[in-house]
């Protein structure tokens, strides 16, 4: 199993470019969820999802959109990218067992925007 | 809003200390969470406590969560360099049970 993985692992925008994060994982997982992590502030939850074709917001949803199709991916996109989206992002996904899930994310998508 | 706090922000020590880092709120959550980052890695979850006052060992680490499910600290024996990283807390919450809201960190650098 390759678990979660996400690409790119480094991007560079322009303000107003748009751009598509992509996650996977091969877990058969129900749900998965989007982070950005900034220095000093952890991870903060972006959008979720508890299953195919079901997405709900975070905590810091305003500029990204998602999406559900499959089980397997859940891509991330940014409409038009601002400054202050420039951050680290991470995916994670675990099953909707109840308590104790563990979370496994993947190794991030370091995103900048001049 | 969930608020998760955690001190020390950074905390920087030679092999062979003893450490204790904390997580605290003024929330009650149902579960709360550690995990362990390196640079330019993703977290990987080191243990989960659900019940008020459980305390749990993972070799030199050794996990408690607060009687009243809004704190919880993490000791670590005999601290080795291999145990540098940030350390984070996260507590579940949200309609499932499943969003998680994780705290700062505390970034720990073990020294040879």
């Amino acid at each position: 199993n390759a678990g979660v993985t996400q690409t790119p692992k480094f991007q560079v925008l322009k303000t107003g470019q748009s751009m598509t994060l992509q996650c996977a994982q091969d877990m058969n997982h129900e749900y998965m969820s989007w982070y950005r992590q900034d220095p000093g502030m952890g991870l903060r939850l972006i959008h979720y999802s508890v299953g195919a074709g079901i997405t709900d917001q975070g905590e810091v949803p305003n500029g990204y959109n998602v999406s559900r199709s499959t089980t397997e991916d859940f891509p991330l996109r940014l409409l038009s990218a601002a400054p202050s989206q420039t951050s680290v992002y991470f995916c994670a996904s675990n099953t909707a067992g109840g308590l104790g899930d563990t979370q496994y994310f993947g190794p991030g998508t370091r995103l900048t925007v001049l | 809003t969930q608020l998760l706090e955690q001190s020390p922000q950074f905390l920087s020590i030679q092999e062979g200390e003893n450490l204790t880092v904390y997580c605290n709120s003024s929330s009650v959550f149902s579960s709360l969470q550690w995990y362990r980052q390196e640079p330019g890695e993703g977290p990987v979850l080191l243990v989960t406590v659900v019940t008020g006052g459980e305390v749990k060992k993972l070799k030199r680490l050794t996990f408690q969560f607060g009687d009243a499910r809004k704190d919880s600290s993490l000791h670590i024996t005999a601290a080795q360099p291999g145990d540098t990283g940030l350390y984070l807390c996260a507590g579940a919450g949200g309609d499932y049970g499943q969003n998680f809201v994780f705290g700062p960190g505390t970034r720990l650098s073990v020294l040879p």
